[in-house]
């Protein structure tokens, strides 16, 4: 089945600078990747997604990248703020499979 | 509109009691997963409902677990004989199409704790 690995697990960044989080993922299948963001307590909320005929999609601060050879998406989010605080995760499904595999997780922490 | 919504948000049962958790999709969603997510972790997928049809229950971790969707709207996740390892935080979630791939959206989840 799907694997879906996330780097790094924790990110510590001043307000303004830009963050970036990886993902990698092994079926070659996949061709749907959402990014959501769960602050403590709450749902996941979707904040951006790629689909594969796309190299790269862009909302405001936020944008995604997507390599389907070397089958990693990365989430780059610049001029960051103290409410972008949260634990990020990618995920993978395809079309046939539906379910979406998450990642691990990146907590990142936006330091005013 | 309204979004997914899920109860109870919390519940604390005894090892070995059953219980049942609830699921409202947003409405006219044909899709409704189940995921468990662990403290600290990404969820995992349970099981998956198109209508009311459950066409993927590849997650279950035991035959203990049962979910239903008896007229394609809202859903229930059953645990019986409840273990300490069930505990986590189960999250509903629903998507507009049954075909194509379109955005899931989460409900808030329950909560359970199993002493």
């Amino acid at each position: 089945g799907e694997n879906v690995e996330q780097h790094p697990s924790t990110l510590s960044v001043q307000e303004g600078d830009s963050a970036v989080i990886k993902c990698t993922y092994s079926d070659s299948a996949s061709n749907y990747f959402p990014w959501y963001k769960q602050e403590l307590g709450k749902r996941p909320q979707l904040i951006i997604d790629i689909r594969s005929n796309v190299g790269e999609k862009k909302d405001q601060r936020i944008a995604v990248t997507l390599n389907k050879t070397a089958k990693h998406f990365s989430l780059h989010i610049t001029e960051t703020q103290p409410e972008d605080s949260a634990v990020y995760f990618c995920a993978a499904t395809d079309t046939g499979r539906r379910a979406l595999t998450f990642g691990s997780g990146t907590r990142l922490q936006v330091q005013p | 509109g309204a979004g997914v919504s899920q109860s109870p948000r919390y519940k604390v049962a005894k090892r070995g009691q059953d219980v049942a958790l609830r699921c409202d999709p947003i409405s006219g969603h044909v899709s409704l997963f189940w995921y468990q997510q662990a403290l600290g972790q990404g969820p995992e997928f349970l099981t998956y409902f198109q209508n009311e049809a459950q066409l993927d229950k590849s997650g279950l971790p035991s035959d203990r677990f049962f979910a239903e969707r008896p007229e394609g709207s809202v859903s229930t996740l059953k645990i019986q004989r409840t273990q300490q390892e069930d505990s986590a935080v189960y999250l509903c979630a629903s998507s507009l199409s049954g075909r194509d791939l379109y955005e899931q959206y989460f409900g808030p989840g329950t909560r359970l704790t199993v002493t």
